[in-house]
C-alpha cells in the first residue's frame, strides 16, 4: 500500500509569482484535503476535494485554488504569492463520502518559501 | 468556531517516565478526535483516532481518552523513550470534513 506523497519537497518563489503543489493520495482513498502550517502553529484547513469537486473550504482567499483528478490525486495552486504564504503545505487523504469521519493520513509536506 | 488548546506547550522528561498530554476543545459536537505526531519539518503521523461514541483508544504504549461533555482529551505515553521526542498535535472534526488543530505540545525525552 502506497502512502500519501507530495511534490516538490521544497520550493522557493518570489512575491507575486504563482505556485502549484502536487499530492498523490493513499491507495484506495477518494478524498484529499489541503492544510497550511505556519512555523510554530497547528495546520489550518484550506479545502477538501471529493470525487473531483470542492467539498469544503476554510478561511483562505480565492487565490488559493485546487483540483482533484480522476485518479484522486490533487493540486494546490496559489496565485499572487505573498510573504505570509511561506509555510509547510500538507496534503491528507482519507476514504469516505467527502467527510473526515475516517482517519486522515498525511503526506510529508511541501515547504514553500516566498522571498 | 471550534478552538483547540493543548497544554503544556512544551515538556521535557527523563527517559522511562509516564506522561500525559492534554487537549481541550470548545465545541463538544465533534465527529472524532485524532492525535498526531510531527517530527521537525516533517508531515504528520496518525497515532490514534477516537470516534465521538468512544471513550478511549490504545496502541502500544499510547492511550488516548475522550470526554466529549467536558471538551477534553488526554494522550498518555507510558515508559517514554528518546525516540518519542516530537511535537504531538490534537485535532477535532466538527464539520465532517475539516480538522481543527491545536498548536501542539513539543516533547523532549532525555536519555
Amino acid at each position: 500500500e502506497t502512502g500519501v506523497t507530495q511534490s516538490p519537497t521544497h520550493l522557493i518563489k518570489t512575491r507575486g509569482q504563482q505556485v502549484t503543489l502536487r499530492c498523490s493520495s493513499q491507495s484506495g482513498h477518494n478524498t484529499v484535503s489541503w492544510y497550511q502550517q505556519a512555523l510554530g502553529q497547528g495546520p489550518q484547513f484550506i479545502f477538501q476535494y471529493y470525487r473531483e469537486e470542492e467539498n469544503g473550504r476554510g478561511n483562505f482567499p480565492p487565490r488559493f485554488s485546487g483540483l482533484q483528478f480522476p485518479n484522486y490525486s490533487s493540486e494546490l495552486n496559489v496565485n499572487a504569492l505573498e510573504l505570509d504564504d511561506s509555510a509547510l503545505y500538507l496534503c491528507a487523504s482519507s476514504h469516505g463520502q467527502g467527510r473526515s469521519y475516517n482517519e486522515q493520513f498525511f503526506g510529508p509536506g511541501t515547504r514553500l518559501t516566498v522571498l | 468556531k471550534q478552538e483547540v488548546t493543548q497544554i503544556p506547550a512544551a515538556l521535557s522528561v527523563p527517559e522511562g517516565e509516564n506522561l500525559v498530554l492534554n487537549c481541550s476543545f470548545t465545541d463538544s459536537a465533534i465527529y472524532n478526535l485524532q492525535w498526531f505526531r510531527q517530527d521537525p519539518g516533517k508531515g504528520l503521523t496518525s497515532l490514534l483516532l477516537i470516534q465521538s461514541s468512544q471513550r478511549e483508544q490504545t496502541s502500544g504504549r499510547l492511550n488516548a481518552s475522550l470526554d466529549k461533555s467536558s471538551g477534553r482529551s488526554t494522550l498518555y505515553i507510558a515508559a517514554s523513550q528518546p525516540g518519542d521526542s516530537a511535537t504531538y498535535l490534537c485535532a477535532v472534526s466538527n464539520s465532517g470534513y475539516a480538522l481543527n488543530f491545536g498548536k501542539g505540545t513539543s516533547l523532549l525525552v532525555t536519555p
